[in-house]
């Protein structure tokens, strides 16, 4: 039972190039999310998807898009990187319940040159 | 808007000392209350929960008590190791389909 897996772990844009971010669950899970990480900003909420072929827009959603396409998988797209996208991008799943626990990824850490 | 605030900056402290971070939320409604740990280099886990006044999460000899009189959810461990250095962060669950709010988090080192 491996939970939340995330790939990749680390990775190097130059600005303007593309990347996607592909986080997998086996917990069953109806509800992902992406999360980016930032010094001093606590995690703030880019997409979360509450089933197969849903997806929302969170707190910071510009410049990303997200796909749900299958239930154990949730990706994240960076179009056209920009250095502000410099971050460590956290995924996380929950059975969507009030008051579940979500669990969280190893964390990709992203720079954009 | 919904919310929830840590006390600002860093926490070091010597082994076996007594550890508080504070937390405040916005009080739109009774969140479920959480609190999360990262330790260095991993994602974040689930320390501790409250859903409702007057709960008391518990886990790895960290407390907190959901206050709804003061708005808060402090976290505690009376004696602290150096294997508690981490980053802790408070959440609070405001807007349905278990989304969460997180406060900025609080570095904790632990010195021996």
């Amino acid at each position: 039972n491996a939970g939340v897996t995330q790939t990749p772990k680390f990775r190097v844009l130059k600005t303007g190039q593309s990347m996607t971010l592909l986080c997998a669950q086996d917990m069953n899970h109806e509800y992902m999310y992406w999360y980016r990480q930032d010094p001093g900003m606590g995690l703030r909420l880019i997409h979360y998807s509450v089933g197969e072929g849903t997806t929302a827009k969170g707190e910071v959603p510009d410049g990303y898009n997200v796909s749900r396409l299958k239930k154990q998988n949730f990706l994240l797209g960076l179009e056209s990187a920009a250095p502000s996208q410099t971050s460590v991008y956290f995924c996380a799943s929950s059975s969507g319940l009030a008051g579940e626990t979500q669990y969280f990824g190893p964390g990709t850490r992203l720079l954009v040159l | 808007g919904d919310s929830v605030t840590q006390m600002e900056g860093p926490v070091t402290l010597s082994e076996e000392a007594f550890l508080t971070i504070n937390c405040t939320y916005t009080a739109t409604g009774y969140p479920s209350l959480f609190w999360y740990v990262q330790y260095p280099g991993e994602g974040l886990q689930l320390l501790l929960k409250a859903t409702k006044a007057d709960d008391k999460g518990s886990n790895k000899g960290f407390e907190a008590t959901y206050r709804k009189e003061t708005t808060s959810f402090h976290l505690e461990k009376g004696s602290v190791q150096v294997s508690d250095s981490a980053v802790y962060f408070c959440a609070g669950e405001y807007y349905g389909n278990n989304r969460l709010a997180f406060g900025k988090g609080n570095q904790v080192v632990v010195i021996p």
